[in-house]
């Protein structure tokens, strides 16, 4: 069974930095994209970036394109999204999917909180 | 960026009741159409993708039909675990876009 488990969301403020992670387990991670999508309270849903199997190839949404940055660590089975100059805008929830396409499981969220 | 526009916005409908969803985009996208079902403090489920195949595990109530700018979703013997906001996404390119979602309630 996939498993997506994500972790290091909370509360900063508007200019700090904080890194979310995923860990991965029931199927072979490093054969996999993997993406980034958020949604704001109340809001719809976000794509954020996606990242290829070996992290060679990157993509993100305009808005967060220079302060986050997606990555991954194959042999931890883990996808990493490091958020820097958060904004109040970037206040979501952020889930990590599989796939690059349309994606196909998805971690349960973590809430990322920016106010001053 | 392709906009992705879905219709109607909310609809109410009965249990048992077919639904259609319909969703359209700025411009061409190939089928490479996603359906995601949302319910209320919950993760999205995935439910279909180019256009009209089920992931796996998703009941043939769902199903999905189109082609070039204008897809459909459609539920049908709408039951209570199948309330909920369902969105659209492309993923012809980058960035992928979602639509603005679908609310169904109950009636």
């Amino acid at each position: 069974e996939v498993q997506l488990v994500d972790s290091g969301g909370g509360l900063v403020h508007p200019g700090e930095s904080l890194r979310l992670s995923c860990v991965a387990s029931g199927f072979t991670f490093s054969t996999y994209w993997m993406t980034w999508v958020r949604q704001a309270p109340g809001k719809g849903l976000e794509w954020v970036a996606t990242i290829n199997e070996d992290g060679s190839q990157k993509k993100y949404v305009d808005s967060v394109k220079g302060r986050f940055t997606i990555s991954r660590d194959n042999a931890k089975n883990s996808l990493y999204l490091q958020m820097d100059s958060l904004r109040a805008e970037d206040t979501a929830l952020y889930y990590c999917a599989t796939r690059a396409g349309a994606p196909a499981d998805w971690g349960q969220g973590i809430l990322v909180t920016v106010s001053s | 960026d392709i906009q992705m526009t879905q219709s109607p916005s909310s609809l109410s409908a009965s249990v048992g009741d077919r639904v259609t969803i319909t969703c359209r985009a700025s411009q061409g996208i190939n089928n490479y159409l996603a359906w995601f079902q949302q319910k209320p403090g919950k993760a999205p489920k995935s439910l279909i993708y180019a256009t009209s195949t089920l992931q796996r595990g998703v009941p043939s109530k769902f199903s999905g039909s189109g082609s070039g700018t204008e897809f459909t979703l459609t539920i049908t013997n709408l039951q209570p675990d199948d309330f909920a906001t369902y969105y659209c996404q492309q993923y012809n390119n980058y960035p992928r876009t979602f639509g603005q979602g679908t609310r169904v309630e109950i009636k």
